[in-house]
């Protein structure tokens, strides 16, 4: 139930194209989804989050989708450049543990 | 603002060695996180202190894995003897912990491999 699952395991993608990244989690206590963007040799970087209160939350290409009832939510990035490629992370925890339980992972490749 | 600093970026040991990792979080940072991330995989939570305390450590193997903040600062890991599978990049992350899940920062990491 602490298992947050998330698919495809890679993905590639042509330049100023859609990536779209899906997580799906059992917990229903989860009220904070992040979205954390990892480089080789570098640790995650914060890319965007949003809480179930919200269906969905924008900023620049960056959106991320929330379906409360469905238990699932996915990352799309809009016009995918070079640059974003590199692996992605969804991540799920409750309020007052701050406690994070990781996806495994997507690593994506934008073909120029 | 500084980010997350950790050293050694790199460290190579033979297995039943023992290794020590550095982690100084965002200035004003009271939670502290250390995880373990094997390669291909999502980083998975070893321990987190809430200022020098421990909130959890569930998954943290005690019978060779300690870890400790000093004056709810900075912190260390330290694994005592490490094993083939220790080998992974180890994770330091901290946030400001208030107001129910501000963003985890993360450090560069140190990249551990156990011969």
């Amino acid at each position: 139930q602490q298992q947050v699952k998330q698919s495809p395991q890679s993905l590639i993608v042509q330049k100023g194209g859609i990536s779209i990244i899906n997580c799906a989690y059992e917990n229903t206590a989860f009220d904070y989804f992040p979205w954390y963007q990892q480089f080789p040799g570098k640790g995650p970087a914060l890319l965007i989050a949003i809480r179930p209160d919200v269906s969905e939350k924008k900023e620049g290409r960056f959106t991320i989708s929330f379906n409360k009832s469905a238990k699932q939510f996915s990352l799309h990035i809009m016009d995918s450049q070079p640059g974003d490629s590199a692996t992605y992370f969804c991540a799920a925890s409750t309020s007052g543990t701050y406690k994070y339980i990781f996806g495994t992972g997507t690593r994506l490749k934008v073909l120029a | 603002e500084a980010g997350v600093a950790q050293s050694p970026r790199y460290k190579i040991i033979e297995k039943r060695q023992s290794v020590a990792f550095w982690c100084n979080p965002i200035s004003g940072h009271a939670t502290l996180y250390w995880y373990q991330q094997i390669l291909g995989q999502g980083p998975k939570l070893l321990i987190q202190f809430q200022n020098n305390g421990v909130v959890d450590d569930s998954q943290l193997p005690k019978d060779r894995f300690s870890a400790e903040r000093l004056k709810g600062v900075d912190s260390t890991l330290k694994i005592q003897p490490a094993k083939l599978e220790d080998s992974a990049v180890y994770l330091c992350a901290s946030s400001s912990g208030t107001s129910g899940g501000l963003g985890q920062f993360f450090g560069p990491g140190t990249r551990l491999t156990v011969l």
